[in-house]
């Protein structure tokens, strides 16, 4: 059973805190994503990683940047966050290579900055 | 860039009817096609998918239709439940490698007893 897991379901920030968001997978996959979700927008990506220390841009990266110092754990970071930046952000991860295959989400986390 | 519509944005049936979802999508290229289904309070969790390879596919009370000429796909429910009851996320991937996914904006179904 694929378990992705994010260290926090609910975090609330001050305006200008670094923030640290971590996710960890079970199952060995070499992509990992980080996508926010709101209302009526639907999921949006963030950062994606096809492999150790290597990251890629999403459709709205400004604001955030990614680690991924192991192929089990994707970082997403809030360098200074911003009440633009309360959202719930999704991490997910799915096998790599030629054939797509299902991409697995974790919990989510509910950031609240204020 | 790559886009994906969703229609409608809020369902209400009631239970035991049909519910239908809509997805448009912009990229010619694109050959796979999931849906998610998130309820309340939980992770979003993959219910079927489609490869371009195929024009239909069913499971139990779910179907899923893809008509590449016109670039749309839809999720069938049939004989709804209130457990059911969620917002559901259609998605295509994007061409290039990488199993990059583009999601419509959800729909929130409300299936009532």
């Amino acid at each position: 059973d694929v378990k992705v897991t994010q260290s926090s379901r609910y975090l609330v920030k001050r305006t200008g805190e670094k923030v640290f968001l971590e996710c960890v997978q079970d199952m060995d996959h070499e992509n990992m994503f980080w996508y926010r979700q709101d209302p009526g927008l639907g999921l949006r990506l963030i950062y994606f990683s096809y492999d150790v220390k290597m990251k890629e841009k999403g459709d709205i990266p400004e604001g955030y940047s990614v680690s991924r110092e192991k192929k089990e754990r994707f970082s997403l970071i809030l360098e200074s966050a911003s009440t633009n930046q309360t959202s719930m952000y999704l991490c997910a991860s799915s096998t790599g290579g030629a054939i797509i295959n299902i991409q697995y989400f974790g919990a989510g986390t509910r950031l609240s900055v204020l | 860039g790559e886009n994906v519509e969703q229609h409608p944005s809020t369902l209400s049936v009631q239970e035991g009817d049909s519910a239908v979802i809509k997805c448009t999508y912009s990229d010619s290229a694109s050959n796979y096609f999931p849906w998610y289904k998130q309820e309340l309070g939980k992770r979003p969790q993959l219910i079927i998918d489609i490869r371009s390879n195929v024009g239909e596919k069913k499971d139990q009370r779910i179907a899923v239709t893809l008509n590449k000429t016109a670039k749309h796909f839809s999720l069938h429910i049939t004989e709804t439940q209130p457990e059911d009851s969620a917002v559901y996320f259609c998605a295509a991937v994007v061409s290039g490698g990488y199993n990059k996914l583009i999601f419509g904006a959800g729909t929130r179904l409300a299936v009532h007893p």
